[in-house]
């Protein structure tokens, strides 16, 4: 059965620690997304990657950080630098990163700072 | 500034009323639209989406119906049900990444 995966489904950090989200896709696509989500407000890009060990910086990439070592995983690091990471945060994947292209989302994580 | 907008924080609907969720996007380089439907703690799921060489796209009770020259774009969702009471956000891509609007909360009543 294909899709994303997400996981923890709620995180909770501590000042000045860095965490990470984690994203699974079976879907054997290339391209995957993170996205913030805050309260009223849409879906605004982190990071994506389109391929193996490349990634972009999207509208809000600052305070965070990201790795795409395997077609599969693409860990999303929030770190200390983000002053505000309370936030719904959700991974996404479609097929190549070209226009023209459904992603599709996993169910997200719930980060909450102590 | 916003690139899409969409003006309506929310919508009440009765069940069995139609439901016209709106959508204004500002560049006319945009040519694929889409519109995904959440519910509270969960990740968007994909609805219906309508590229820009065509006007309409019908899937079910969902139809998308698309003005390019108003760079607008609606949901229209007929006959409305209670399990479609949701966050419905549209979304635009180019030669960019999707860029969402901020969502339509819709209420369906019984």
């Amino acid at each position: 059965d294909g899709g994303i995966t997400q996981s923890p489904k709620y995180l909770f950090r501590k000042e000045g620690q860095n965490v990470t989200l984690s994203c699974e896709q079976n879907l054997n696509h290339d391209a995957m997304y993170w996205y913030r989500q805050d309260p009223g407000q849409g879906l605004r890009l982190i990071y994506y990657s389109q391929i193996v060990n490349d990634f972009q910086k999207g509208d809000i990439a600052e305070g965070y950080s990201v790795s795409r070592e395997k077609k599969e995983s693409f860990p999303l690091t929030v770190t200390s630098a983000q002053k505000n990471p309370t936030a719904f945060y959700l991974c996404a994947s479609s097929i190549s990163g070209g226009s023209r292209e459904t992603q599709y989302f996993g169910p997200g994580t719930r980060l909450l700072v102590l | 500034d916003q690139q899409v907008k969409q003006n309506s924080p929310s919508l009440s609907v009765q069940e069995g009323r139609i439901s016209i969720l709106n959508c204004d996007y500002t560049n006319s380089m945009f040519d694929y639209f889409l519109w995904y439907k959440k519910y509270p703690a969960e990740g968007p799921t994909f609805l219906i989406s309508i590229s820009s060489i065509k006007d309409k796209n019908e899937d079910g009770r969902f139809t998308v119906f698309l003005n390019k020259s108003a760079k607008h774009l609606s949901l229209h969702i007929v006959p409305s049900q209670p399990g479609d009471s949701a966050v419905y956000f549209c979304a635009v891509s180019g030669n960019t990444p999707l860029v969402f609007g901020k969502g339509t909360r819709l209420s369906v009543i019984a």
